[in-house]
């Protein structure tokens, strides 16, 4: 069964702090992607990447950075983190064409 | 800009059928996808339309209208386990570098004995 990992299921950062979330794909996917969803605002496109050191930004970029080394691997980086980042934070992935993305699980970020 | 919108909350009753709307507004198109997600758990893949008309995949359906710029899921036979979020999501490219899915914020459908 294809699976996208994400590191951490639940994090609490300090406001300051340099965070990297990681996310890994078995399924030889070139396109991978990060979204943050909170309650009312729904899901929303940090960076996305579509090959190996590829990366374009989302509708949200700012106070982020990507990296994707390794095809199966995309990480989001918090410069510095700040309390307005705490959020569910998901990673997808996908074939290029007409597919649909696959998720990982989330990982819930507090920044207190 | 891109928009997509759909209700906030919806309750229905268990073995009933319930409609979920979707309107969209997006700069490209090149098709339209609806995720389930339960609470605390990621968004899991439901159906998929780029042409209009009715896709059929068990109790669930999804309907697609380019020119109303419109979609709708149906869920039948309702049951308790249907209570979740289902997501609108609109493809605004076509293949290339830039597929990336655009969502609206989700519906919560609550199913009621």
């Amino acid at each position: 069964d294809v699976k996208v990992t994400q590191s951490s299921r639940y994090l609490v950062k300090r406001t300051g702090e340099k965070v990297f979330l990681e996310c890994v794909q078995d399924m030889d996917h070139e396109n991978m992607f990060w979204y943050r969803q909170d309650p009312g605002l729904g899901l929303r496109l940090i960076y996305f990447s579509y090959d190996v050191k590829m990366k374009e930004k989302g509708d949200i970029p700012e106070g982020y950075s990507v990296s994707r080394e390794k095809k199966e691997r995309f990480s989001l980086i918090l410069e510095s983190a700040s309390t307005n980042q705490t959020s569910m934070y998901l990673c997808a992935s996908k074939l290029g064409g007409a597919q649909g993305y696959t998720f990982g699980s989330g990982t819930r970020l507090t920044v207190v | 800009g891109q928009n997509i919108d759909q209700p906030t909350e919806m309750t229905a009753t268990e073995g009933a059928i319930v409609q979920i709307n979707c309107t969209y507004q997006t700069s490209g198109f090149n098709g339209l996808f609806w995720y389930q997600q339960h609470a605390g758990e990621a968004p899991t893949f439901l159906s998929y339309n780029v042409l209009d008309g009715l896709e059929e995949k068990g109790r669930f359906s999804s309907f697609l209208s380019r020119s109303k710029g419109y979609s709708y899921l149906l869920l039948k036979e309702l049951q308790m386990k249907d209570s979740a979020s289902y997501l609108c999501a609109v493809r605004d490219q076509y293949g290339g570098a830039t597929n990336k899915l655009i969502f609206g914020t989700g519906t919560l459908l609550a199913v009621q004995p």
